[in-house]
């Protein structure tokens, strides 16, 4: 596709529930980021991807969290026994190269609601 | 610190004028400084972006001005459109990591 591919766009599950968030980065693009928006907050990092390793995870908030890229390009993020606060909009986005020579490219996003 | 500090929260212009927003840093090891633009339900999109060594930088009617020592950026969109209406982030870059303001919402009023 054109841009970064998302899905679902919306998500509602119950508390304790099990969550599997999905990112299709531009095509070609070796660097893949997570990011996640709470309601009428800019983004906080969670994770990055250089090819198929996460280059830095300092961002998951707990060990709920996990990403997985396996094969450089598709990736999952994770998230165990939910929890109210874990509601947000979830962004992934993609960058050519990573660093700062190439700009991100952000997908519309993943909005859960954890009832 | 990772902090990065946006204002003003809100903005209303007459369409024709100049939109300035704000955004201090504290990190001296940020090199980085992107502004993006965001519309309702989609995901925030470059705007601009500045790195440390050069003090303004201007693209069509949007300009950011970087002040190094006062730790310092703004965005200037000059001859502000109804069009440029949009929640507005600007982000600070260190180690692959941006850390980005809390937004400006824009409104241009005609």
């Amino acid at each position: 596709g054109a841009g970064v591919s998302q899905t679902p766009s919306n998500k509602v599950t119950e508390k304790g529930k099990y969550v599997e968030l999905r990112c299709d980065p531009i095509s070609g693009h070796t660097a893949l980021y997570w990011y996640r928006q709470s309601l009428g907050q800019g983004p906080e990092f969670l994770i990055y991807f250089q090819g198929t390793g996460a280059a830095d995870d300092s961002g998951l908030p707990n060990d709920r969290f996990f990403a997985v890229r396996p094969e450089g390009s598709v990736s999952t993020l994770k998230i165990q026994r939910t929890e109210r606060g874990d509601s947000a909009v979830y962004l992934c986005a993609s960058s050519p190269t990573g660093g700062w020579a190439g700009e991100l490219f952000f997908g519309e996003g993943s909005r859960l609601t954890v009832l | 610190q990772q902090q990065v500090k946006q204002s003003p929260q809100s903005l209303i212009v007459q369409k024709g004028g100049i939109s300035i927003i704000n955004c201090a840093y504290e990190n001296t090891a940020f090199d980085y400084f992107p502004w993006y633009q965001q519309f309702p339900g989609k995901g925030p999109a470059l705007l601009i972006a500045i790195r440390p060594d050069v003090s303004e930088k201007k693209e069509g009617r949007f300009t950011i001005s970087f002040n190094k020592s006062a730790k310092q950026f703004s965005l200037h969109i000059m001859d502000s459109q109804p069009g440029d209406s949009a929640t507005y982030f600007c982000a600070a870059g260190g180690n692959e990591k941006l850390t980005f303001g809390t937004g400006t919402r824009l409104t241009i009023i005609p």
